[in-house]
């Protein structure tokens, strides 16, 4: 299974796009990235997903790169409650799901 | 909908006592899984269920441990007997897995409960 790193923590100016990197370089063909982020003391919230085309939805956009060995989740106007940890999942083979340790974003106002 | 149900809320034992862990997933959801996060160790996938059936327990993290789900809407993790260590926060997701599950759309997205959070003195 592909594994994925992040940055630790990352800090964004409140109304300013968010950008949070992943580098997911032993992936494979058929593996998904999917991003969750969880605010503290509540369960993580799926963000978004995406194959190898870039995805956008109402919450976030996915760009993810021709070789498909990183991908970036774009907040586009960060607000106080995007303050969260994200973390960037590769799918695996079944349904389990593998979190790591995730980035920390802090928007500040 | 109500959401994935999670009880207790909290919970705080003693050492040596059994604890039992409850999750009611989304209505028509086919997947559960079990989940633990814990400072040091971050969110651990535990075990998952697919049609009620375990399909991967090997998060489990020993025979203290042990998890079931008798039907579609309900599912328990017990730890017996709880030790200091499994202090954490425990959280149940649900899922709708679709045939081919590589497909487009909703497939896969877990929707988590507001978990549990143990104390074990």
């Amino acid at each position: 299974d592909a594994k994925t790193t992040q940055p630790p923590s990352m800090d964004c100016a409140e109304g300013r796009a968010a950008n949070l990197p992943c580098n997911h370089s032993t992936i494979s063909g058929n593996e998904y990235v999917y991003w969750y982020r969880q605010i503290h003391s509540q369960g993580p919230q799926y963000i978004i997903h995406g194959l190898k085309n870039n995805e956008t939805n109402e919450m976030a956009s996915l760009i993810i790169t021709e070789d498909r060995k990183s991908s970036t989740l774009i907040l586009p106007h960060a607000t106080l409650r995007d303050t969260a940890v994200y973390y960037c999942i590769v799918r695996v083979t079944g349904n389990q799901f593998y979190f790591g340790t995730g980035t920390s974003l802090t928007v500040i106002p | 909908d109500a959401g994935v149900i999670q009880s207790p809320r909290h919970e705080v034992t003693e050492m040596g006592q059994e604890v039992t862990l409850r999750c009611k997933p989304i209505s028509g959801h086919n997947s559960l899984f079990w989940y633990r996060q814990t400072m040091m160790r971050g969110l651990e996938l535990l075990i998952y269920f697919n049609n009620n059936v375990p399909i991967d327990d090997s998060g489990m993290p020993e025979d203290r441990f042990s998890a079931k789900m008798p039907n579609a809407s309900f599912s328990t993790l017990k730890i017996q007997p709880s030790e200091p260590r499994d202090s954490a926060v425990y959280f149940c997701a649900s899922s709708k897995q679709g045939p081919g599950t590589s497909g487009r759309g909703r497939y896969n997205e877990q929707f988590f409960g507001p978990g549990t959070r143990l104390t074990v003195l």
